[in-house]
């Protein structure tokens, strides 16, 4: 079946780095996504990775992928408070749906 | 470029009317995807369109129904609202069925009472 799992709370302090964690079940899983929801808002697409890939880094961002373990992970360099927010991870397969975990909620503070 | 555009934003409803909730994709984008958000929960899949064509359907009753026009804009309605209705509604587009750059609206917040 489809599962995508994650803690649902993470506190950093400010300027250290986060690591937000994901695991999936879908092996045939074909993309995997990590968006951001602020509050109020809908939802941004922050970065994504191939299933083929093991690691992707854009700018601030670093995504590792072990697909043998099923885990993916988030990692923010340098947190900042407008990095506070609810992070989703989730994942596609040729059948076009998204499907999300429950979230984790990143509390940022000085 | 206008993003994905999403409305109403709020909307309030009793047990047992209709809604109907409004999307516009990115233009060039053929494909919407609705999904339905229940607070403190991740966005559950409802359906998704392409090219005026129901591509598929998420595990909702026969009361979720969608279309999308010939301009690719899509309507989402839900017959008999029930108080589990009440979530976030968001829409979805990309250029393709199978594009993975998925850009989301701001939603549409449904409250049934």
């Amino acid at each position: 079946g489809e599962d995508v799992e994650q803690s649902l709370f993470l506190s950093v302090r400010e300027g250290d780095s986060s690591v937000i964690n994901c695991t999936y079940t879908d092996s045939s899983s074909t993309y995997l996504y990590w968006y951001k929801q602020e509050p109020g808002a809908g939802l941004q697409l922050l970065t994504y990775i191939f299933s083929n890939m093991d690691m992707k880094q854009d700018q601030r961002l670093t995504v590792l992928l072990n697909k043998k373990d099923k885990h993916l992970s988030l990692r923010i360099a340098d947190t900042q408070t407008g990095d506070s927010a609810i992070y989703f991870c989730a994942e596609s397969t040729n059948t076009d749906k998204l499907i999300f975990g429950t979230g984790t909620r990143l509390q940022v503070f000085p | 470029d206008a993003g994905v555009t999403q409305s109403p934003t709020h909307l309030i409803k009793t047990r047992g009317q209709h809604v109907t909730l409004r999307c516009s994709p990115i233009s060039g984008h053929k494909s919407v995807s609705w999904y339905q958000q229940v607070l403190g929960q991740g966005p559950q899949f409802i359906f998704q369109y392409y090219e005026k064509e129901e591509r598929g359907r998420g595990n909702f009753p026969d009361r979720f129904s969608a279309r999308q026009f010939p301009n690719y804009s899509s309507e989402l309605n839900v017959n008999a609202l029930l108080l589990g209705d009440s979530a976030l509604y968001l829409c979805a587009s990309s250029r393709g069925p199978s594009d993975y750059g998925y850009t989301f609206g701001s939603g549409t917040r449904l409250t049934v009472v």
